[in-house]
């Protein structure tokens, strides 16, 4: 099944310890972005990438790290995590790497920092 | 910066009859425009997109228009019904950059 797969689903943790939230796909797209969602603000992109080793800093990338290392796998890092990166994040991916196709979903993951 | 403004934030109408969703972006570049749903708890799902070089696409029930002059396209949903209650996102792909900006999301309320 065709799908976009991020863990954890729900994660709770406190202020400056590092943690990682995974996203793979297995469609062999090329684009892939990933999104904070906060109420009333709509979907805010933090971080895309459009192939391999080429990543670029979307509208709010503060507080974060990607890396694509292989096709499949985009994850995002908080190297120290403060309340206000409290979210529902989502993972995607795109067959194009320029984005021009249609965007490819996670179930999302909450993340609360105390 | 590039944005994409999306109104009404709320739209509420009756089972049966049209909703219309307006976007206005400002990168006279882009040159392509998804509308996605997301309905409560789920993850936003594409259904319907236009590119540049045409100016209206239809799916059914659904149809998104496209004014690259005024730079604005805008969602259409004829003979609603009680499963399109969802919130709705446009957004706009930034030829330059090949980074999509959204807007803000438009809750859509079907009353029955």
């Amino acid at each position: 099944e065709a799908q976009v797969t991020q863990n954890p689903r729900y994660l709770i943790t406190v202020t400056g310890k590092k943690l990682t939230v995974t996203c793979s796909q297995n469609m062999n797209h090329e684009y892939m972005s990933w999104y904070r969602q906060d109420p009333g603000l709509g979907l805010r992109q933090i971080y895309y990438s459009m192939n391999v080793e080429v990543t670029d800093k979307g509208d709010v990338p503060e507080g974060y790290k990607v890396s694509r290392k292989e096709k499949r796998n985009f994850p995002l890092i908080l190297e120290s995590p403060s309340p206000n990166q409290t979210s529902l994040y989502f993972c995607a991916s795109s067959l194009s790497g320029m984005g021009s196709q249609p965007q490819h979903f996670g179930d999302g993951t909450r993340l609360s920092i105390l | 910066g590039e944005n994409v403004e999306q109104h009404p934030s709320t739209l509420s109408v009756q089972e049966g009859d049209s909703a219309v969703i307006k976007c206005t972006y400002s990168d006279s570049a882009s040159n392509y425009f998804p509308w996605y749903k997301q309905e409560l708890g789920k993850r936003p799902q594409l259904i319907i997109d236009i590119r540049s070089n045409v100016g209206e696409k239809k799916d059914q029930r659904i149809a998104v228009t496209l004014n690259k002059t005024a730079k604005h396209f805008s969602l259409h949903i004829t003979e609603t019904q009680p499963e399109d209650s969802a919130v709705y996102f446009c957004a706009a792909l930034m030829d330059s950059n090949y980074q999509l900006i959204w807007g803000a999301g438009t809750k859509l309320i079907i009353k029955p």
